[in-house]
C-alpha cells in the first residue's frame, strides 16, 4: 500500500520568510496529492491540491510542486504570516478515494 | 450548508467499557472516512465507506474496532473493551466520490475519547 513520509516535523520561521514542507510517496499509481492545514483544536481543512498531470499549482501565497519521477511533492508558503502557524499534512490518494496522510509538520511563524 | 457533524464532542470512559461514536456526513456525500489522531500525531486511517460497496477496513487496529454506515448516511464507530491506548481524537470525513476524480474530504470536529 501507499506510504507517505513528511519532513520536517517542525519548522520555525520569521514572519515574511518562506516555508517549504516536503513529502515523498511510494506508490507510483497515486495521482492526487492534497495538503491540509489544521489549526490548534480545529479540524483539518484542505488548502491546496495537485493532480499528477501537472507539475505545479499556485494559489496566492501557497504553491505545491510535484515531481512524479522522484515521487515527491512540496508545499511552499511565501511571505509567511503568524496566522499561517498550524500543523500541515500532506496526503496521497490510494485506490479510488482513500487518502494516506503524512505525519504532519508543525509550522510556527514568529512575528 | 451544514458540514460534517460528530457526537459526542468529548467522551470519557473507563477501561473495558464499550463506546459508540457518531458521524453525520454532508448530505449527498457518498464517501465517509474515519481517522484517529493521537496527541500530536498524524491522521491514522481507520475505515472507509463508499456507497453500497464493502467498506475498506484495512486501517482498523484490532477486532475491538468496528463501524457501520446505515442507509448510506450516518455512521457509527464502535470500540469494544476500550483500552488506554485508544485515547485519541476520532475524526470523521465525507466527500463526493468517483472512480476517476478525487474530491475534497470535509472533516468533522472530532470526538475526543479519553479512556481512564
Amino acid at each position: 500500500g501507499e506510504n507517505v513520509e513528511q519532513h520536517p516535523s517542525t519548522l520555525s520561521v520569521q514572519e515574511g520568510d518562506s516555508a517549504v514542507i516536503k513529502c515523498t510517496y511510494s506508490d507510483s499509481a497515486s495521482n492526487y496529492f492534497p495538503w491540509y492545514k489544521q489549526e490548534l483544536g480545529k479540524r483539518p481543512q484542505l488548502i491546496i491540491d495537485i493532480r499528477s498531470n501537472v507539475g505545479e499549482k499556485k494559489d496566492q501565497r501557497i504553491a505545491v510542486t510535484l515531481n512524479k519521477t522522484a515521487k515527491h511533492f512540496s508545499l511552499h508558503i511565501t511571505e509567511t504570516q503568524p496566522e499561517d502557524s498550524a500543523v500541515y499534512f500532506c496526503a496521497a490518494r490510494e485506490g479510488f478515494q482513500k487518502l494516506v496522510f503524512g505525519t504532519g509538520t508543525r509550522l510556527l511563524v514568529s512575528p | 450548508g451544514a458540514g460534517v457533524s460528530q457526537s459526542p464532542s468529548n467522551k470519557v470512559t473507563e477501561k473495558g467499557k464499550d463506546v459508540e461514536l457518531r458521524c453525520d456526513p454532508i448530505s449527498g456525500h457518498t464517501a465517509l472516512y474515519w481517522y484517529r489522531q493521537s496527541l500530536g500525531q498524524g491522521l491514522e486511517f481507520l475505515i472507509y465507506f463508499q456507497g453500497n460497496s464493502a467498506p475498506d477496513k484495512s486501517g482498523l487496529p484490532s477486532d475491538r474496532f468496528s463501524a457501520e454506515r446505515t442507509g448510506g448516511s450516518v455512521s457509527t464507530l464502535t470500540i469494544q473493551r476500550t483500552q488506554q491506548e485508544d485515547s485519541a481524537v476520532y475524526l470523521c470525513a465525507s466527500s463526493l466520490a468517483g472512480t476517476s476524480v478525487s474530491y475534497e474530504q470535509y472533516f468533522g470536529p472530532g470526538t475526543r475519547l479519553t479512556v481512564t
